[in-house]
């Protein structure tokens, strides 16, 4: 079955920590992976996909086919990346594309 | 990416009756989809909706309680029909563009 799991409920940290959280998934075809925040009082919005390669406020993740993972990195935690982080898959089923979401993990980065 | 709205933002009902959500859309979609996100846990998907047919529901969730309506490409609404207490949760459209994203959640609270 395709699961996506976030084994951190809380990670915090102190202000210029490095930060990862960690995301693990399964999934029998070729996934495609996505990090969601959402910060305090805001809506849930697109940080960043595996298949863009990107960083996105210092942000990068790396996806590892062989260890099924998808951790969220930066070097430097500041105060202003506390938020709520989502972890998602995209499966294709029945005719369209749909997300399996991680249970989150809340980043505290403290003073 | 799309803007999206929600109507209401949040509302307090009493059990027994029914709340009907409303989502738009800033661009033309194809696919809207609707969340739910429990207190304190992460997002489950409740329906696909797809202009011109019937919603497609996930495991779990029934048109009777959920009845979705997609009148055109920019505009969808989720009814969560008989609440109870249960029903008390953070209810969230989303759109595919590209991506995925969210609106800005309904929360409700049964009382």
């Amino acid at each position: 079955a395709q699961r996506v799991t976030q084994p951190e409920k809380l990670l915090s940290v102190f202000k210029g920590a490095p930060v990862e959280l960690k995301c693990n998934y399964s999934y029998s075809g070729s996934p495609e992976l996505f990090w969601y925040v959402q910060y305090s009082r805001q809506r849930l919005q697109l940080l960043l996909r595996h298949i863009s390669r990107e960083s996105i406020k210092g942000f990068t993740a790396d996806l590892n086919k062989g260890e099924t993972s998808f951790h969220l990195k930066k070097p430097f935690a500041q105060e202003e990346d506390s938020a709520m982080y989502y972890c998602a898959l995209r499966k294709f089923s029945g005719g369209y594309n749909k997300l399996i979401f991680g249970a989150g993990t809340r980043l505290a980065v403290h003073p | 990416s799309a803007v999206i709205s929600q109507k209401p933002s949040r509302d307090i009902c009493q059990r027994g009756t029914s709340l009907t959500i409303q989502c738009q859309v800033d661009s033309q979609v194809t696919m809207m989809f609707w969340y739910r996100q429990q207190p304190g846990q992460s997002l489950t998907l409740i329906a696909t909706a797809n202009q011109g047919s019937e919603a497609t529901y996930e495991s779990g969730f029934v048109i009777d309680k959920f009845p979705i309506s997609r009148p055109n490409l920019t505009f969808s609404t989720l009814t969560v029909s008989n609440m109870s207490p249960e029903d008390s949760s953070i209810y969230l459209c989303s759109v595919e563009s590209g991506s995925q994203y969210f609106g800005p959640g309904t929360r409700l609270l049964v009382l």
